[in-house]
């Protein structure tokens, strides 16, 4: 069964950059057929996703979002990473990082979520 | 305000049966892109309930189903348990936004 574990600063000040890391574990993040993704949820708002990225390193994002997010994947570490460069208290979110499935779109293992809040 | 549409909050007695909506439009669910429902329980971390419209993961129970028809999908609970009180999403794709989108989230509430 795989797990995922984001891990990040809970804390960042506005026009920063928001990094967080998902570990993977009890699987590959090499195992075909997935892609490796970022969601987050405003308080009381709908989830929002954010973007997604392949072993193979390509990666796609939302398009609200994209001029300032980037994902990447180390895959010796079994981790996926997300950078937010610019933040505003409007980033302010529940960060999720999720295994998606490739064919169909959907997400079959989640992380817990870590808060992460924009202030000064 | 959510690309797919669900109701905020429903609620049921245990042992009754519950639906739950989510309503996209031509470019997401009427487009023919499936839709999944996932369930959160409070501090935990979303879990998949439906994958592609109608199936579900090993462990889910038979008491939870999903259809879908035209631009709109529904989630149905029978049988209801104090422990199936959590919130409910439902996520599809949108071609327009060239992207996931997810429904806002509905509470169920069991009475």
């Amino acid at each position: 069964q795989v797990q995922l574990q984001e891990s990040g600063p809970g804390l960042v000040k506005p026009s920063q950059t928001l990094s967080l890391t998902c570990t993977v574990s009890g699987g590959s993040i090499r195992s075909g057929g997935y892609y490796w993704s970022w969601i987050r949820q405003h308080p009381g708002k709908a989830l929002e996703w954010i973007g997604y990225i392949y072993y193979s390193g390509n990666a796609y994002s939302n398009p609200s979002l994209k001029s300032r997010v980037s994902i990447s994947v180390d895959t010796s570490k079994n981790q996926f990473s997300l950078r937010l460069n610019s933040v505003t208290a409007a980033d302010t979110a529940v960060y999720y990082c999720a295994r998606g499935v490739s064919t169909d779109d959907y997400f079959n293992s989640w992380g817990q979520g870590t808060l992460v809040t924009v202030s000064s | 305000q959510s690309v797919l549409t669900q109701p905020p909050s429903v609620s049921g007695a245990p042992g009754q049966g519950v639906t739950i909506s989510c309503t996209g439009s031509s470019s997401n669910i009427g487009a023919g892109y499936n839709v999944n429902w996932y369930v959160r329980l409070p501090g935990t971390a979303p879990k998949l309930l439906i994958y592609v419209n109608t199936n579900r993961p090993s462990g889910v129970p038979e008491r939870f189903s999903g259809s879908k028809s035209g631009t709109s999908a529904s989630l149905a609970i029978t049988g209801l348990q104090a422990e199936d009180g959590a919130d409910y999403f439902c996520q599809s794709y949108d071609s327009s936004l060239s992207g996931v989108v997810f429904g806002g989230g509905t509470k169920l509430t069991v009475l």
